[in-house]
């Protein structure tokens, strides 16, 4: 079935480091890949959605220069928090659109990342 | 735009007995449905979809759920809850925008007493 790869599952850095998060599909091809940030007890709120090749879209609100993101591959996404500070301490988590399949999501196992 | 309401934060039922987990959605066009998973500090496991055909879709681990479209609801069902389904429940609506990202209900959280 498929699988998608995040990591790292948990990472802690200090306030105005940079972390990057890899996400990546093993056995499919992903034509598009979503990041998504979960608060505590809370929904997932989708930040950006990226395609292969091409700029990622933002959704409102979310920095595009703070969160970077790159589709290189067709298996491949990152995310980047660059100058990271404590309020972006968040659950991340990823999920892949299956190029083969329609209507098929399949989500990242998340990261929990602590600013200190 | 579309969104979805989970209208209950906790579902307590004990070991044996079914359980409801209610959803209902809001969308323009046809509605893809969906129900996922969540244990602590894991992302989403999937559970089941519905994109079209009968409206009693059958899922993993014994889950279903009901589409109806009168009332706009998706209410995700298990005849027997056991206690190792205790966890957190998204039901999500595929968004009517070219995105076709998902988007997420606040999540409901079950706990199933043994």
């Amino acid at each position: 079935g498929a699988v998608v790869s995040q990591h790292p599952s948990w990472v802690i850095c200090k306030s105005g480091t940079s972390v990057k998060i890899e996400c990546r599909s093993l056995d499919f091809q992903a034509t598009t890949m979503f990041w998504y940030r979960q608060f505590p007890k809370q929904s997932l709120m989708l930040m950006a959605t990226s395609n292969e090749g091409s700029k990622a879209t933002y959704e409102q609100g979310v920095e595009k220069d703070k969160f970077l993101i790159n589709h290189a591959s067709l298996t491949l996404s990152t995310l980047t928090v660059t100058s990271a500070h404590p309020e972006d301490s968040s659950f991340y988590i990823c999920s892949a659109r299956r190029a083969d399949r329609n209507y098929g999501y399949t989500f990242g196992s998340g990261t929990r990342l602590t600013v200190v | 735009a579309q969104s979805v309401a989970q209208p209950e934060d906790q579902v307590n039922v004990a070991e044996g007995n079914p359980l409801t987990v209610k959803c209902t959605y809001s969308v323009s066009g046809n509605p893809y449905l969906f129900w996922y998973v969540q244990y602590p500090n894991r992302g989403l496991q999937f559970l089941l979809k519905y994109i079209t055909g009968d409206n009693l879709v059958k899922g993993s681990y014994g889950f279903e759920a009901e589409f109806n479209k009168s009332q706009t609801s998706f209410h995700l069902k298990k005849p027997s809850a056991l206690v190792s389904d205790s966890a957190l429940y998204f039901c999500a609506v595929r968004d009517d925008t070219g995105r076709r990202a998902l988007t997420f209900g606040s999540g409901t959280r079950l706990q199933v007493q043994p």
